[in-house]
């Protein structure tokens, strides 16, 4: 069974900083893995997908990197500003047993302090 | 272009009722999935279609949910009767291609007292 772990689940920094955000999962034979932002009573907001045969994939300020063999990916932020305020949630497609469906991590909750 | 639609964007009923939720998906995606989130778990897959046809139901928790696409264009997801424990939000999402970018819903958040 595919699980999907987030840390840290919360995170709290000044404005301005570059951080990184970690996702590891237990079954490497997956499809792609996507990052998605959720603000507070809002959907989710699809920021990246990485295909399995990838190592990384950038928009904007957003890096983010995959490293399937070992079930790891994270999410760096650079120049972190107040708007990127929200839970960011990583979730994996795929896995043995898991089909199609996005198995998803339990998020990490940013607030960058202006 | 339309992103995806659910409705309601909220729901209060009263343990027993009927529910009904409502997903469109973007144009011309031929994949729909449902998604949910009880109170301080994770987000948790509950089916998946590919145009009308439920292609994987597994993670339906029991069979007072009943989801349908009739036409393979928008989805219902019913819960009949409703309990306490269904309370959360449900999400939609949809993609083009199935194991392609998948784009959410703003989710209905469901409560049942």
């Amino acid at each position: 069974k595919q699980e999907v772990t987030q840390i840290p689940a919360a995170l709290s920094v000044p404005e301005g900083e570059n951080l990184v955000l970690n996702c590891s999962f237990t079954d490497s034979a997956i499809y792609n893995l996507q990052w998605f932002r959720q603000d507070p009573g809002k959907g989710l907001t699809s920021l990246l997908l990485i295909q399995s045969s990838q190592r990384e994939q950038t928009s904007g300020r957003l890096n983010a990197s995959l490293d399937k063999s070992s079930g790891r990916s994270t999410l760096y932020i650079a120049a972190s500003q107040p708007g990127d305020s929200a839970t960011y949630l990583c979730a994996v497609r795929g896995g043995r047993n898991a089909g199609n469906m996005l198995t998803f991590g339990g998020g990490t909750r940013l607030m960058v302090k202006p | 272009e339309a992103g995806v639609t659910q409705f309601p964007s909220h729901s209060v009923i009263e343990k027993g009722q009927t529910v009904t939720l409502r997903c469109d998906p973007i144009s011309g995606h031929d994949n729909l999935y449902w998604y949910r989130r009880v109170m301080g778990k994770e987000i948790k897959f509950l089916l998946h279609f590919v145009k009308e046809s439920k292609q994987d139901e597994s993670g339906m928790p029991n069979n007072r949910f009943l989801a349908e696409r009739t036409g393979g264009t928008y989805s219902t997801l019913k819960v009949q009767p409703a309990e306490l424990e269904d309370s959360g939000v449900y999400f939609c999402a949809s993609s083009q291609v199935v194991n392609t970018e998948a784009f959410f819903g703003q989710g209905t958040r469901l409560t049942v007292v």
